[in-house]
């Protein structure tokens, strides 16, 4: 597509339960990167994938999350056991380079309740 | 780590007045910077770079930024502005050998009509 999509625009789950967030990004973009958006805050780096090289997970905020690409196209990022404070905008991103900027998707807004 | 300041976090302006959002970073080194905009309801979208050169960089929708290496900074200006540009804006800075981009917390800016 012309732009990085995100599936769903909208998840609200109960306190406990497991999520995934599709990140469907530019074709022929070979970075994808995890980012969240809380409310009143800036956007905090979760996970970096570039090519087929190992990812930075440095920013996952702990092993409840996880998050995988595959055939250097889509990613999936996986929340497990999910908690109140893991509510935001789950944004993904993707980049021809570091050169480029990134070009954002609209977003998965998570409720967990 | 760095990390990326935006004292201004509410800007409230009338229609045609000038704009200058600050932007400031901690990293001694070769920088890349940023500036994003996400308008209400809609994907944070690239507003302008900058990589080397003309520090003076223009970006769309008549803004530019200034790159002010010895302040460390890199604010964002518009001569006038409209009731359209409300939105939330945010300063990114990419570190020379970091592979991701650190935002700041946003400046969310308010035109009246």
């Amino acid at each position: 597509g012309a732009g990085v999509s995100q599936s769903p625009s909208n998840k609200v789950t109960e306190k406990g339960k497991d999520v995934e967030l599709r990140c469907d990004p530019i074709s022929g973009h070979t970075a994808l990167y995890w980012y969240r958006q809380s409310l009143g805050q800036g956007l905090e780096f979760l996970i970096y994938f570039q090519g087929n090289s190992a990812p930075d997970k440095s920013g996952l905020p702990s092993d409840r999350f996880s998050a995988e690409r595959t055939g250097g196209s889509v990613s999936t990022l996986t929340i497990q056991r999910t908690q109140q404070e893991d509510s935001a905008v789950y944004l993904c991103a993707s980049s021809q380079g570091q050169n480029y900027g990134y070009t954002f998707g609209s977003g998965t807004r998570l409720t967990v309740v | 780590a760095q990390s990326v300041s935006q004292h201004n976090h509410h800007v409230i302006l009338s229609e045609a007045a000038s704009l200058e959002l600050g932007c400031n970073y901690s990293y001694g080194g070769t920088v890349n910077l940023f500036w994003y905009v996400q308008y209400p309801g809609q994907h944070l979208q690239l507003l302008l770079k900058y990589f080397s050169g003309d520090p003076l960089v223009k970006g769309i929708k008549g803004f530019e930024a200034e790159f002010i290496k010895s302040k460390f900074s890199f604010n964002l200006r518009k001569p006038s502005v409209q009731w359209s540009d409300t939105a939330e804006y945010f300063c990114a800075v990419l570190e020379g050998s970091a592979r991701q981009l650190t935002f700041g917390s946003g400046t969310q800016l308010t035109v009246l009509p």
